[in-house]
């Protein structure tokens, strides 16, 4: 049961252009959003959060963008770095009041590769 | 401002043994969550702590169990290893509390490398 699902495995894109990766979800008690990007012997690091009330969030070079309807969001790096390089993993928290509180639901990561 | 820290980096155990992983959470923060990831997947959450008591669990069986501490540091045990048990096991940190439009984030160890042989 698959609640939170990243289709692109990978994803290849130049240095200065756009990476939009995608995430889809399946749970509407899900009430808030997290990407998170991991290096290889890291842990994943938190990038930026939305929540269900929002339908964008805005950090610097990353934004993220919320599609309740189609359950569906969205994280864009403008311009993209070699630096962006890693695994990007989407989450979801259920809404609180449940025993599953603050456990985060996560997809299976896509691959960003940024060439130079 | 401390970040979350986890002990040992690496382990290597025989099947059926026992092993205990160590968590320190980020200061400030009161809520400990682990979470299993193997190789090509996400990570799972296998529970939450929550002021020393379980709150909230993933479909792990009862051979996962956690403690956490009147400091919030935390640890996660597995009995009866398994082979299948070899993954990166991850801590994360958080503030119960957190959420609506304030933000919400829990922040993550480097994990531990567990290898069942």
């Amino acid at each position: 049961d698959q609640q939170v699902k990243q289709n692109s495995p990978s994803l290849s894109v130049q240095e200065g252009r756009i990476s939009i990766l995608n995430c889809d979800y399946t749970n509407s008690m899900f009430d808030y959003f997290l990407w998170y990007k991991k290096y290889p012997a890291e842990g994943p690091t938190f990038l930026i959060s939305i929540s269900s009330i929002k339908d964008k969030n805005e950090d610097g070079r990353f934004t993220v963008f919320l599609n309740k309807s189609a359950k569906h969001l969205s994280l864009h790096i403008v311009p993209s770095q070699p630096g962006d390089s890693a695994v990007y993993f989407c989450a979801a928290r259920l809404m609180a009041g449940g025993t599953s509180y603050g456990k985060l639901t996560f997809g299976q990561g896509t691959i960003l590769t940024v060439h130079p | 401002e401390t970040g979350v820290t986890q002990s040992p980096t690496h382990l290597i155990k025989t099947r059926g043994q026992q092993v205990t992983l160590r968590c320190s959470s980020q200061s400030g923060h009161n809520t400990v969550s682990w979470y299993q990831q193997a190789l090509g997947q996400g990570p799972q959450f296998i529970f939450q702590y929550y002021r020393e008591e379980e709150n909230g669990r993933g479909n792990f069986p009862p051979r996962f169990s956690g403690l956490q501490f009147p400091n919030y540091s935390s640890e996660l045990n597995v009995n009866a290893l398994e082979l299948d048990d070899s993954a990166l096991y991850l801590c994360a940190s958080s503030l119960a509390g957190q959420g609506g439009k304030e933000g919400y984030e829990a922040f993550f160890g480097q994990g531990t490398r567990l290898t069942v042989v």
